[in-house]
C-alpha cells in the first residue's frame, strides 16, 4: 500500500514564527488532504490539494503530485495553530475510498 | 449544514465485551468510512459503506465489523474486546466514493476497554 511520511515530526515555534511541514508519498495519489487535529481529537479540514496550489488565510498548500510530495505552509503561527498536523492520500480502485494517513507533525507553538 | 456526529463520545467497557458506535453522516452524504487512532498505530482505516454495501475494508480482524442504513447512518460493531480496542474511533463522510472528494470527519468516540 501507500506509504506516508511526515515531517519533522515534532515542531516549537514562538508566537508569530513561519514553519513548513512535509508530506512525501509513495505512489501515484488522486486524494490529499491535510488535517489539524484539535486537543479533542477532532480532524479539522485545511485542505484538499491532490495537486497545485491552495491559500486560506494564513495557511497555504502545495502538492507536487509527479514529484509526490505535498508542503503546507503556516504564517505568523499564533498558539491556537498548536496541535497535530496530519497529512491524508487516497488512491482510489474502482470505487472504492481510503484515506492512508502520515504520522503527523505535532506543533507547539509559545508565546 | 450539520457536521458528521457520532455517539456515544466516551464509553468504557470491560474485555470480552462487545460495543456498537453510531457515526451519522453530513445530510446528502452517501459514503461512510471509519478511522481507529491509537498512539502507537496512528490513523488506521477500518470500512467504507455506500449505499448499504461494503467497498472497503481494512486489515482488521473479523470482530470488527460494520454496516450502513438506507438513510447513511452506519455503526460498526466490536466483539470480544481486547485492552488493545481502546482507541478514538473516527468516523468520515463524503458525498460519492471513489472521486477523490473532500472527507469530514465527526468529534470521535473515545473508546477504553479495562
Amino acid at each position: 500500500g501507500i506509504q506516508v511520511e511526515q515531517s519533522p515530526p515534532d515542531l516549537i515555534l514562538q508566537e508569530g514564527a513561519n514553519s513548513t511541514l512535509r508530506c512525501n508519498f509513495s505512489d501515484s495519489v488522486n486524494n490529499l488532504q491535510w488535517f489539524h487535529q484539535n486537543p479533542w481529537g477532532q480532524l479539522i479540514n485545511l485542505f484538499y490539494i491532490p495537486s497545485g496550489t491552495k491559500q486560506n488565510g494564513r495557511l497555504s498548500a502545495t502538492t507536487v503530485a509527479t514529484e509526490r510530495y505535498s508542503l503546507l505552509y503556516i504564517s505568523s503561527s499564533q498558539t491556537t495553530d498548536s496541535g497535530v498536523y496530519f497529512c491524508a492520500v487516497g488512491s482510489y480502485t474502482g470505487t472504492a475510498s481510503k484515506l492512508t494517513f502520515g504520522t503527523g507533525t505535532r506543533l507547539q507553538v509559545t508565546l | 449544514k450539520a457536521g458528521v456526529t457520532q455517539t456515544p463520545r466516551y464509553l468504557i467497557k470491560t474485555r470480552g465485551q462487545q460495543v456498537t458506535l453510531s457515526c451519522s453522516p453530513i445530510s446528502g452524504h452517501r459514503s461512510v468510512s471509519w478511522y481507529q487512532q491509537t498512539p502507537g498505530q496512528g490513523l488506521q482505516f477500518l470500512f467504507e459503506y455506500f449505499s448499504e454495501t461494503q467497498r472497503n475494508k481494512g486489515n482488521f480482524p473479523g470482530r470488527f465489523s460494520g454496516r450502513q442504513f438506507s438513510n447513511s447512518r452506519s455503526e460498526m460493531n466490536v466483539s470480544t474486546l481486547e485492552l488493545g480496542d481502546s482507541a478514538l474511533y473516527l468516523c468520515a463522510s463524503s458525498i460519492l466514493a471513489g472521486l477523490g472528494e473532500t472527507q469530514y470527519f465527526g468529534p470521535g468516540t473515545r473508546l477504553l476497554v479495562l
